[in-house]
């Protein structure tokens, strides 16, 4: 079945440490790939996306994400967070067959300790 | 570029009566909008698809009749929640994708709460 994995619910981090947030998808082709953010109470703001080219792609914020074939991953990193990185992520995949709709994944939660 | 509102951003109501939510994209014209209902602590769901001048394309296992949405132009689309229960209480997000966008790129509304009495 098709589908977009975030296999982390919660990730607390300090502040200053590094983060990483997985993604996994399953589809027959590779899809269009998203990183988003959600704040508490608001929509979502699009840190960043892949769609071809490049492996390694840069956002916004400071985040980047590496897009992985051979582990069907689309990981997000940043090496160094901020207490405002606190948030919901949420990764996305859009299929050019599925009209590019987006299925997320069930979003991760980050908690940033002082 | 690329702004997508809400209006209301919070609304409270009775059971049974009906909630209408604006989406507007600002500043350019939006080929087609997605209307999503996100419950607490849980992923986005699609609702439907909408496009301007045509009648909105649900998901499976959305009522059509309890969601009206109507997409009048190219600027603006509206979501109805009909006769309203408390278990319609989420939050409603839409987005827009921007005419001669490539891949079909949704731009994210603020979202509107909406609390059923």
């Amino acid at each position: 079945a098709q589908s977009v994995t975030q296999p982390d619910i919660h990730i607390t981090v300090s502040e200053g440490a590094s983060l990483e947030l997985r993604c996994n998808y399953s589809y027959g082709a590779t899809p269009y790939l998203f990183w988003y953010v959600q704040s508490p109470g608001q929509g979502l703001q699009l840190l960043l996306k892949y769609f071809s080219g490049d492996t390694l792609v840069q956002g916004i914020k400071g985040f980047e994400a590496e897009f992985k074939r051979s582990q069907s991953s689309f990981n997000l990193r940043k090496p160094s967070v901020h207490w405002s990185d606190a948030a919901e992520y949420f990764c996305a995949v859009a299929l050019p067959s599925n009209d590019y709709k987006l299925s997320f994944g069930a979003g991760t939660t980050v908690t940033v300790r002082a | 570029g690329a702004v997508v509102s809400q209006h209301p951003s919070w609304v409270i109501c009775k059971s049974g009566t009906s909630v209408k939510i604006e989406c507007r994209s600002l500043d350019f014209q939006a080929t087609t909008m997605f209307w999503y209902r996100q419950f607490p602590k849980q992923s986005l769901m699609l609702m439907a698809t909408s496009n301007e001048g045509s009648k909105a394309t649900y998901e499976q296992g959305v009522e059509k009749d309890k969601f009206l949405i109507n997409h009048a132009s190219l600027t603006l689309s509206t979501l109805t929640v009909t006769s309203a229960h408390p278990e319609d209480s989420s939050f409603y997000i839409c987005s827009a994708t921007r005419l001669g966008s490539p891949y079909n790129e949704q731009f994210f509304g603020p979202g509107t709460r909406l609390t059923v009495l």
